[in-house]
């Protein structure tokens, strides 16, 4: 089955850096790969995803990039704010299995 | 748009016991899928539905188990509970017969004491 990893597990980040996010994966057939933020108490929240025939994908301060050769994705938080503080998770599926594999999650803090 | 609801918030059941878990998808969306979120384990698929069947399953036992309703709400029962099914349990729900974007509910934080 697909693994994911995902580094590092703890990031600490003064407001207004960049937080960078890394995710590998093992089964070649994945072809999705979404980025999850869950804060205390709730559930995951989509924030962003990208499909392997997309190379890299923005959403204001947010951004995915895909290296399929290499099997690895990376999430890009830039000008980071207080409320960027959360837990995130990658995760990875191919079409037809529907089944996310998720990877262990990486808590990050913006320092104000 | 109301998101994927759940419910109970909280459970708490003793060893042996069963646990019923009920998860309402969001508006329109057919497809159901539960994940079990554990302490040191991270997030694992448990079980998909759609249309009222089950399409793909996790390594999980058997004593895991659901089904799903004409309206696409979800139940998740397990069964003979055991102390390390104590976890948050997240229901997510999808267009479509299967999609790989889904959405999560806030989850249901079992305990077996």
């Amino acid at each position: 089955g697909e693994n994911v990893e995902q580094h590092p597990s703890t990031l600490s980040v003064q407001e207004g850096d960049s937080a960078v996010i890394k995710c590998t994966y093992s089964d070649s057939a994945s072809n999705y790969f979404p980025w999850y933020k869950q804060e205390l108490g709730k559930g995951p929240q989509l924030i962003i995803d990208i499909r392997s025939n997309v190379g890299e994908k923005k959403d204001q301060r947010i951004a995915v990039t895909l290296n399929k050769t290499a099997k690895h994705f990376s999430l890009h938080i830039t000008e980071t704010q207080p409320e960027d503080s959360a837990v995130y998770f990658c995760a990875a599926s191919n079409t037809g299995d529907y089944k996310l594999s998720f990877g262990a999650g990486t808590t990050v803090t913006v320092r104000a | 748009e109301a998101g994927v609801t759940q419910s109970p918030t909280h459970l708490i059941k003793t060893r042996g016991q069963q646990a019923t878990l009920r998860c309402s998808p969001i508006s329109g969306h057919t497809s159901v899928y539960w994940y079990q979120q554990a302490l040191g384990l991270g997030l694992q698929f448990l079980l998909w539905y759609d249309e009222g069947e089950e399409r793909n399953r996790g390594n999980f036992p058997p004593r895991f188990s659901g089904r799903q309703f004409p309206n696409y709400s979800s139940e998740l029962n397990v069964n003979a509970l055991e102390l390390e099914d104590s976890a948050l349990y997240l229901c997510a729900s999808s267009w479509d017969r299967g999609s790989d974007t889904q959405y999560f509910g806030p989850g249901t934080r079992l305990t077996v004491l």
